[in-house]
């Protein structure tokens, strides 16, 4: 199955944007879909379709996907942006099959 | 407002089986389809299984296929995960969440409940 690739942890000072990667073959031709997980507590959609963001998402949040890497983008990032970040695919466009990253931790310095 | 339930989550002994149930609120239920999502205690997010709107289609991931079925009663509004044969890896929170998007390759979580805990230990 179609394998997304994503480094464990990404730190950034408050103020600053943090990008999360999301590596896989040729993502750029899948529509990529992002959620925020605060620990204990269930995913959240932050961005859907590549760069969609959800009613009620800041416009802090954004994506972009294009070759082998998809990127999750956020500006000015706060304190409360703490948290475990994760891609997701559907792996087949023909059939059911959906795919997660490994997940990315994003620690606010 | 949507609303996702679940229940049914325990604990089980290897070999046993479970079923959990989720029950949806806030959208109009036979017109989208749901899925559910699994995180192993410390690991990442693991898609395992999702039915269509109208139950006619499902669709589970190769860790799962065979001990894992799904279904859904429109009338009530709720989703079902019947799973049998659980080993320790099965241990997990369960998420029962709804799909949104108009395609297969477009298709994404939009809602998700709170989840329930399942541990398979002897």
């Amino acid at each position: 199955s179609f394998v997304l690739t994503q480094p464990p942890s990404v730190s950034v000072a408050p103020g600053q944007t943090a990008s999360v990667a999301c590596g896989g073959s040729n993502i750029g031709s899948k529509s990529v879909h992002w959620y925020q997980q605060k620990a204990g507590q269930a995913p959240v959609l932050v961005i859907y379709d590549d760069s969609g963001r959800p009613s009620g998402i800041p416009e802090r949040f954004s994506g972009s996907n294009s070759g082998n890497t998809a990127t999750l983008t956020i500006s000015r990032v706060e304190a409360g942006d703490e948290a475990d970040y994760y891609c997701q695919v559907c792996d087949n466009d023909n059939d059911g099959n959906w795919v997660f990253g490994g997940g990315t931790k994003l620690t606010v310095l | 407002e949507v609303e996702l339930l679940e229940s049914g989550g325990g604990l089980v002994k290897p070999g046993e089986s479970l079923r959990l149930s989720c029950a949806a609120s806030g959208f109009r239920f036979d017109t989208y389809a749901m899925g559910w999502v699994r995180q192993a205690p410390g690991k990442g997010l693991e898609w395992v299984s999702g039915v269509s709107d109208d139950g006619v289609a499902k669709y589970y991931a190769d860790s799962v296929k065979g001990r894992l079925s799904i279904s859904r009663d429109n009338s009530r509004n709720t989703v079902s995960l019947l799973m049998d044969g659980l080993t320790a890896e099965d241990t997990a929170v369960y998420y029962c969440a709804k799909f949104r998007g108009g395609t297969y390759r477009h298709y994404h979580f939009d809602s998700w409940g709170q989840g329930t805990l399942v541990t398979v230990s002897s």
